[in-house]
């Protein structure tokens, strides 16, 4: 079945560093990709997407590609920010379908 | 454009009653859906609905159900409430399958 694996958390950096949180998924066929953040008591944000291999998503200085040989979409940020503190949730969706599938979120704190 | 608005933001509800929670999605969005997320399972879907019709079903007892108006607004109901339904519930609206959904800031429920 389609699924997406993402690194556990929490991950906590200090500002100004390099972010990486890894995303790898499983499914048939060629589906969309996102991440979508989640902020304390907030619902979910579209961050960013790519819909075909070899697609850049990018959006707030986060970047991520769609690597179809790997199956990735690792998000990256080269200097984040304390106002990155979040949930990160890497997800997939099939092209025709209206559901969504999510890993199991990535919990970020920046120290300033 | 309002975003997708969903009230109320938060209910506590005792096991055994039944709660209705609504979702009203963009404008001209005709697609909504429908989350709960926990800690402990993530963000399971529940259903979608499109121009009034179920159009997906995810993997819920039949104690959860839900329906969509003319208007597009959707409501959703669970019944016979448990301890284990304290969950926050994310409504997300779409154009049409496949594309960008747009997620509001959810009902938390909290059942005792």
């Amino acid at each position: 079945g389609n699924s997406v694996t993402q690194m556990e958390g929490p991950v906590t950096l200090s500002e100004e560093a390099f972010l990486t949180i890894n995303c790898t998924y499983t499914a048939t066929g060629y589906p969309s990709l996102f991440w979508y953040v989640q902020y304390p008591g907030e619902g979910l944000q579209l961050l960013l997407k790519a819909t075909k291999a070899d697609d850049k998503g990018s959006n707030k200085g986060f970047e991520a590609t769609y690597r179809k040989e790997t199956t990735s979409f690792h998000l990256e940020k080269g200097s984040v920010q304390v106002s990155d503190s979040a949930v990160y949730f890497c997800a997939l969706r099939r092209s025709s379908a209206s559901k969504i599938i999510f890993g199991s979120g990535t919990r970020l704190s920046i120290r300033p | 454009k309002a975003g997708v608005t969903q009230t109320p933001r938060y209910l506590i509800k005792t096991r055994g009653q039944q709660v209705t929670l609504s979702c009203s999605p963009i404008s001209g969005h005709r697609s909504v859906s429908w989350y709960q997320q926990t800690p402990g399972q993530g963000l399971q879907f529940l259903f979608e609905y499109f121009s009034e019709t179920q159009r997906n079903k995810g993997n819920f007892p039949g104690r959860f159900s839900g329906r969509q108006f003319s208007n597009s607004r959707s409501e959703m109901n669970v019944s016979t409430l448990e301890l284990g339904d304290s969950a926050l519930y994310l409504c997300a609206s779409s154009g049409q399958a496949g594309s960008e959904a747009f997620f509001g800031q959810g009902t938390r429920l909290t059942v005792v």
